[in-house]
């Protein structure tokens, strides 16, 4: 399996700032996905993110909120904007597509965001 | 829209028991079937994957089945270990045939000594 890492791990926010999650990727992968997940509950994707063109959002979440960008095959952000409590969650980045196996999924560390 | 439900919620067992996981999904679309494990504080950890052509899969004490038909698959883990503690969620997907995986709610599994 690849090594998926996330940066920052955590950070505090003030309420109306925003913060950029980035993900890193050691190898190519055919598909990156952003997921939110609150304390104790399940995972909920926000968006793919796609190579050289605008993510794919799911029900709930839009661009303005929630900018991606994929500019390359191992790299992608996640912009969490105008940020209120209630977006305090861990984000979490997953890949597929690694050894060409494209189904299976595996997830990058997290980011846990507070904000106050 | 499409949805995975996921039982219990929460399991609590004697270490050395075994413990089982249900999961139904509701897109009959779905062929891909993988089980996260997640620890406190970690990533979720892909344990094990079951595809639609199969009925049955076993990784040591890990061990999953799949029911087509009934649109039901499990999870078995036998002879269990305080390391296995951890919330376990199940998901489905269509795999290449259109890249989504629904995660079901997740089962807080507690092994005790």
């Amino acid at each position: 399996s690849a090594v998926i890492s996330q940066k920052p791990s955590r950070d505090i926010c003030q309420r109306g700032t925003s913060l950029t999650i980035q993900c890193q990727v050691d190898s190519q992968v055919t598909m990156m996905f952003w997921y939110r997940q609150q304390p104790g509950q399940s995972l909920t994707l926000i968006a793919t993110a796609n190579q050289g063109s605008e993510a794919t959002y799911e029900s709930g979440f839009v661009i303005d909120k929630f900018p991606i960008s994929r500019p390359n095959l191992t790299f992608s952000t996640l912009t969490v904007s105008n940020m209120s409590p209630e977006d305090s969650s861990i984000y979490l980045c997953s890949v597929g597509g690694l050894a060409g196996i494209i189904d299976e999924q595996f997830f990058g560390p997290g980011t846990r965001l507070t904000v106050l | 829209g499409e949805n995975v439900e996921q039982h219990p919620s929460t399991l609590s067992v004697q270490e050395g028991d075994s413990a089982v996981i249900k999961c139904t999904y509701s897109d009959s679309a779905s062929n891909y079937f993988p089980w996260y494990k997640q620890e406190l504080g970690k990533r979720p950890q892909l344990i094990i994957d079951i595809r639609s052509n199969v009925g049955e899969k076993k990784d040591q004490r890990i061990a999953v089945t799949l029911n087509k038909t009934a649109k039901h698959f499990s999870l078995h883990i036998t002879e269990t270990q305080p390391e296995d503690s951890a919330v376990y969620f199940c998901a489905a997907s269509r795999g290449a045939g259109g890249f989504k995986t629904i995660f079901g709610a997740g089962t807080r599994l507690f092994v005790k000594a």
